[in-house]
């Protein structure tokens, strides 16, 4: 099927560092998804993208979605320690409830 | 209003025997998807119902079926459970089954631990 890789596995960053995590296929994708899951909780659904080239913001979070649609990223701006948790892409299949997830970027913020 | 739901939060069963997980979805949500996750990894898709019927089965074997209820709360049943079977479940219900924001909103998980 349509994997997604994610990179870097691990992050840790000074709190007020910057943080980028990078969502990459093989192949076109019709849509990107990311979500948030903080350590021991559920995954949080954050965005969806559908569109060639589409960014979009959430306070200091930014969502970039590939030209050719076949990567995508998440930017944190200034991390704060609340960012701290797991942050995974998914390509959502023809239902909206059949997402296929990459394997997540971990961050942590040092105070 | 509640979000999604999920019963029971921890269990713990013996290789060979079976479970029934249950979930409850977001009032007004006719979707429930089910999927597996395993620590260090992403979340597995297992099975999507809609309206009481399924619309998707991820690479599970036959021993993982599941199923809807009118009230759109859904049942995952896992027979003969293997060690690797221990892992967190999750249950996400969504509003729509194609179209919209393409939101889903996961419950807290069981999380299953095999011996």
């Amino acid at each position: 099927g349509q994997q997604v890789m994610q990179i870097p596995q691990y992050q840790h960053v000074q709190e007020g560092e910057d943080f980028t995590t990078y969502c990459n296929s093989s192949t076109t994708l019709s849509n990107i998804q990311w979500y948030k899951q903080r350590p021991g909780g559920h995954p949080v659904f954050l965005i969806q993208l559908v569109k060639s080239g589409e960014v979009k913001k959430q306070k200091r979070l930014t969502f970039q979605f590939g030209e050719a649609k076949k990567n995508s990223s998440l930017h944190i701006t200034a991390t704060q320690t609340t960012d701290v948790g797991t942050y995974f892409c998914a390509r959502r299949g023809t239902n909206a409830g059949k997402s296929t997830f990459g394997d997540g970027t971990t961050l942590t913020v040092k105070p | 209003d509640a979000g999604v739901t999920q019963s029971p939060t921890h269990l713990i069963k013996t290789r060979g025997q079976h479970v029934t997980l249950r979930c409850s979805p977001i009032s007004g949500h006719k979707s429930v998807s089910w999927y597996q996750q395993v620590l260090g990894q992403g979340p597995q898709f297992i099975f999507q119902y809609y309206e009481k019927e399924e619309r998707g089965r991820g690479n599970f074997p036959d021993r993982f079926s599941a199923r809807q209820f009118p009230n759109y709360s859904s049942e995952l049943n896992v027979n003969a459970l293997l060690l690797g079977d221990s892992a967190l479940y999750l249950c996400a219900s969504s509003f729509r089954l194609a179209g919209g924001g393409g939101e889903q909103y996961f419950g807290p998980g069981t999380r299953l631990t095999v011996t």
